[in-house]
């Protein structure tokens, strides 16, 4: 069956600029991720949605990332006015249940390059 | 919160030799330890994990053991083979939620 999605793979864009990230997680999977992976670096963890509860924003790095899932389906991480630190790549999984631990699915990544 | 310290950054490792990666973490409520591996261009893939009540557990060539007095719990790969090579990130969290907090990752290359 089909895995986690993201798009686009790259996308490079001049600094100043906002830029939208999709995920499209596994149908059926109440729970998604955002993480971080700069050059090097561990996985940063950005924010996190579990079915109708309020997310977990706490590992947002600044008022400048903001993150949607719309339906509790799709989601959409933005991150507005951005900065050539910003360059990353930006991870997203899914898994199956909110209520114990269940393995996390990834997607491939988006590749983010501010220039 | 959580803080998890892993070790060591790179591995080189000849091929059919034995590769150790330790992870320690500070958060005594955790209580489920995944490991995760990425292929370059890939999102990370579990590849084995633990739970605080077992101690060891084993998958082929693979195994990892946990000490939950220490706070520490490790990654053992056997016959290491050259597909082998990747990014290996170990990861903790509590039960009853699901924020991963993961280790800073291993570069493992085994050599043909």
């Amino acid at each position: 069956g089909a895995g986690v999605s993201q798009s686009p793979s790259n996308k490079v864009t001049e600094k100043g600029k906002d830029v939208e990230l999709r995920c499209d997680p596994i149908s059926g999977h109440t729970a998604l991720y955002w993480y971080r992976q700069s050059l090097g670096q561990g996985l940063e963890f950005l924010i996190y949605f579990q079915g109708n509860s309020a997310p977990d924003k706490s590992g947002l790095p600044s008022d400048r990332f903001s993150a949607e899932r719309t339906g509790g389906s799709v989601s959409t991480l933005t991150i507005q006015r951005t900065q050539q630190e910003d360059s990353a790549v930006y991870l997203c999984a899914s898994s199956s249940s909110g209520g114990s631990v269940y393995e996390q699915y990834f997607g491939p990544g988006t590749r983010l390059t501010v220039t | 919160g959580e803080n998890v310290e892993q070790h060591p950054s790179t591995l080189s490792v000849q091929e059919g030799d034995s590769a150790v990666i330790k992870c320690t973490y500070s958060d005594s409520a955790s209580n489920y330890f995944p490991w995760y591996k990425q292929e370059l261009g890939k999102g990370p893939q579990l590849i084995i994990d633990i739970r605080s009540n077992v101690g060891e557990k084993k998958d082929q060539r693979i195994a990892v053991t946990l000490n939950k007095t220490a706070k520490h719990f490790s990654l053992h790969i056997t016959e290491t083979q050259p597909e082998d090579s990747a990014v290996y990130f170990c990861a903790a969290t509590s039960g009853g939620y699901q924020k991963v907090t993961f280790g800073i990752g291993t570069k493992l290359q085994v050599i043909p």
